[in-house]
């Protein structure tokens, strides 16, 4: 069975430290990784795919990187306004994605 | 674009009513997706549709709950009767396969249930 195991559960950060998520997953045969981030109360918001090992996407100050079993969501210099849940998925084949539960992220000023 | 449209925002009601909740979803994508999010079991995927023919269905929980995509603008989710452990914020979600476009969904904003 796919699976996704996401930690930390949440994540409390000082603006300006820098932290990583992390994103496990075990599938057969993986076809894309993708990161989300969710605010309250609103949708999940598309971020990045990640399709191979070795992979990374940078976007801002969030930069993901992709292994054989795992994915991180590395943060720079966060802000304030990067507090949201991020989820991560699998995409497993036939349109299906598997999410993790997420990690929520404060960032205090 | 206008993004994915999902209606009503939130949902309150009694044990044993009907519930139909509405998704249109974003112009020229094929494939649109229900998913539930709870606290303790995260999102999960219950149905999904490509070109208005209904794919996957094994997520959904029960027969209480059934959804229809009569035109490729229009999907609706029904759960009858409804149930407080219904209880949950649905997405509807889209995406587009073809040439250079690979596999991203794109959310709506969401319903909140709340059965009592």
């Amino acid at each position: 069975e796919d699976q996704v195991t996401q930690s930390p559960e949440a994540l409390r950060l000082q603006e300006g430290e820098s932290s990583s998520l992390n994103c496990s997953y075990t599938v057969s045969g993986l076809r894309g990784l993708f990161w989300y981030r969710q605010d309250p109360g609103k949708g999940p918001e598309f971020l990045f795919t990640l399709y191979s090992a070795g992979e990374e996407k940078e976007k801002e100050r969030l930069k993901a990187t992709l292994t054989k079993k795992e994915s991180f969501l590395h943060i720079t210099a966060p802000k304030p306004e990067d507090s949201a849940t991020y989820l991560c998925a699998v995409f497993a084949g036939f349109q299906k994605l598997v999410f993790g539960t997420g990690t929520r992220l404060l960032v205090s000023p | 674009d206008a993004g994915v449209i999902q209606s009503p925002r939130h949902e309150v009601t009694e044990m044993g009513q009907e519930v139909t909740l509405r998704c249109k979803p974003i112009s020229g994508h094929d494939y649109l997706f229900w998913y539930r999010q709870t606290m303790m079991r995260g999102l999960e995927l219950l149905i999904y549709f490509n070109n208005n023919v209904p794919i996957d269905d094994s997520g959904m929980p029960e027969d209480r709950f059934s959804a229809k995509m009569p035109n490729a603008s229009f999907s609706t989710l029904k759960i009858q009767p409804s149930e407080p452990r219904d209880s949950a914020v649905y997405f509807c979600a889209s995406s587009m396969t073809g040439t250079g476009v690979r596999y991203e969904q794109y959310f709506g904003p969401g319903t909140r249930l709340t059965v009592t």
